[in-house]
């Protein structure tokens, strides 16, 4: 596709359970990454994948959080016996080079409520 | 660690008013600067970024200026418009730390009435 594809766009889910969130990065780019959008809040930093480098896992807020990329391309966040303090939007993003001047071109986001 | 704080909001104005949002950041290295905007209801899009000190980064009227002296990067719009109504987040990107996370500060809520 065009942009950054994210899925799905709204997940209910009561506590406890387990989710998953995909992304779908643009097609040809290297880095991709996932933040935490909480009401009020700004941007949360999670992970970033670059390449076939291991990622920078410094944002996960706990051993609940995980995230894979496979084959360079699509990603999963997974969220272990989810808390009602998990429910955000989480957003990724991927650019299409190394460096620090590039930019970021977000997905619209999956809405995560836990009830 | 590397952060961008930015003033809070909401800010409310009127059509053909002038805007400053202000933005300042603490980094270990020498960042690139961005500027996004989420619309209501769309995702974050870039809206103008700076990678070196002095530079000046501008986009649909908006403007902001690397500063390193003052570690700042407001944005300026001479008149906005109803339009322009959405929030804004500055960021920056730091290298330094051999990875190059972009941290976000918290946004500022923008409403231009007509």
């Amino acid at each position: 596709g065009a942009g950054v594809s994210q899925s799905p766009s709204n997940k209910v889910t009561e506590k406890g359970k387990d989710v998953e969130l995909r992304c779908d990065p643009i097609s040809g780019h290297t880095a991709l990454y996932w933040y935490r959008q909480s009401l009020g809040q700004g941007l949360e930093f999670l992970i970033y994948f670059q390449g076939n480098s291991a990622p920078d896992k410094s944002g996960l807020p706990s051993d609940r959080f995980s995230a894979e990329r496979t084959g360079g391309s699509v990603s999963t966040l997974t969220i272990q016996r989810t808390q009602q303090e998990d429910s955000a939007v989480y957003l990724c993003a991927s650019r299409q080079s190394s460096g620090n001047t590039g930019e970021l071109f977000f997905g619209e986001g999956s809405r995560l409520t836990v009830l | 660690g590397d952060s961008v704080t930015q003033m809070e909001g909401p800010v409310t104005l009127s059509e053909e008013a002038c805007l400053t949002i202000n933005c300042t950041y603490t980094a270990t290295g020498y960042p690139s600067l961005f500027w996004y905007v989420q619309y209501p209801g769309e995702g974050l899009q870039l809206l103008l970024k700076a990678t070196k000190a002095d530079d000046k980064g501008s986009n649909k009227g908006f403007e902001a200026t690397y500063r390193k002296e003052t570690t700042s990067f407001h944005l300026e719009k001479g008149s906005v418009q109803v339009s322009d109504s959405a929030v804004y987040f500055c960021a920056l990107s730091d290298s330094t730390s051999g990875t190059y996370k972009y941290i976000f500060g918290t946004g500022t809520r923008l409403k231009v009435l007509a």
